[in-house]
């Protein structure tokens, strides 16, 4: 069963500085997603990252895959206020033989960003 | 201008009533999604549809019942034996091949009292 951890889960970062947010993952997951979340909002769709080794960059945002390691990244240079948010990574169990229907998120990182 | 709508944004309802909520798509994806947000916790998956008048459950199906009559269509169904039902349920929508990612709607915030 492919569970999904992430952390920090709380991060107070200040304006210009650099960080990386952590996405750990438990079994076989060949697909991992990025999304951005908004208070009372509804999530965004930031990365999607299909293969060992893929980098994907948006921004002050680049994600990455190691399929490994079961490890996935973002990382986060010069914050600004407007990256505010909370993150969520998600994968999918069983890679492209499985069930593609579900998604298993982790808990979300929410990222606060001070001037 | 494609999306996913979803219906109402509030909803609030007496414990023992049903509820249904909308979901509708014009992106022409074959699967469609129902997840459920507690504060502070990441979604968890409620059930979902891969073609039409077929569905199955996912990890917290239990209080819940869904139908897919219409490929745009995917209306989830709190019933009043779902212990806990307020939360946010968003709905999402995916093709089925290449990336699969899932694109979701705004949500329906649902209060039960």
């Amino acid at each position: 069963e492919l569970k999904v951890e992430q952390n920090p889960l709380f991060l107070s970062m200040q304006e210009g500085k650099n960080y990386t947010i952590y996405c750990n993952y438990s079994t076989t997951s060949d697909r991992l997603y990025w999304y951005r979340q908004d208070p009372g909002k509804s999530l965004e769709s930031l990365f999607v990252l299909l293969s060992n080794g893929a980098v994907k960059q948006e921004g002050r945002l680049m994600a990455s895959l190691d399929t490994k390691a079961r490890l996935s990244t973002l990382h986060i240079t010069a914050a600004v206020h407007d990256l505010s948010a909370t993150y969520f990574c998600a994968g999918a169990p069983g890679g492209y033989g499985g069930s593609q229907g579900n998604l298993i998120f982790g808990k979300g990182t929410k990222l606060s960003v001070k001037p | 201008d494609g999306g996913i709508t979803q219906s109402p944004k509030y909803l609030f309802r007496k414990e023992g009533q049903n509820v249904t909520l909308s979901c509708e798509q014009n992106l022409n994806h074959d699967a469609m999604y129902w997840y459920r947000q507690d504060p502070g916790q990441g979604l968890r998956l409620i059930y979902y549809s891969q073609i039409v008048n077929d569905f199955q459950k996912g990890d917290i199906a239990e209080g819940y019942s869904v139908s897919r009559e219409k490929k745009e269509s995917f209306p989830l169904t709190v019933t009043s034996a779902q212990k806990n039902p307020t939360a946010f349920y968003l709905c999402a929508s995916s093709i089925l091949h290449n990336s699969y990612e899932q694109y979701f709607g705004p949500g329906t915030r649902l209060t039960v009292t």
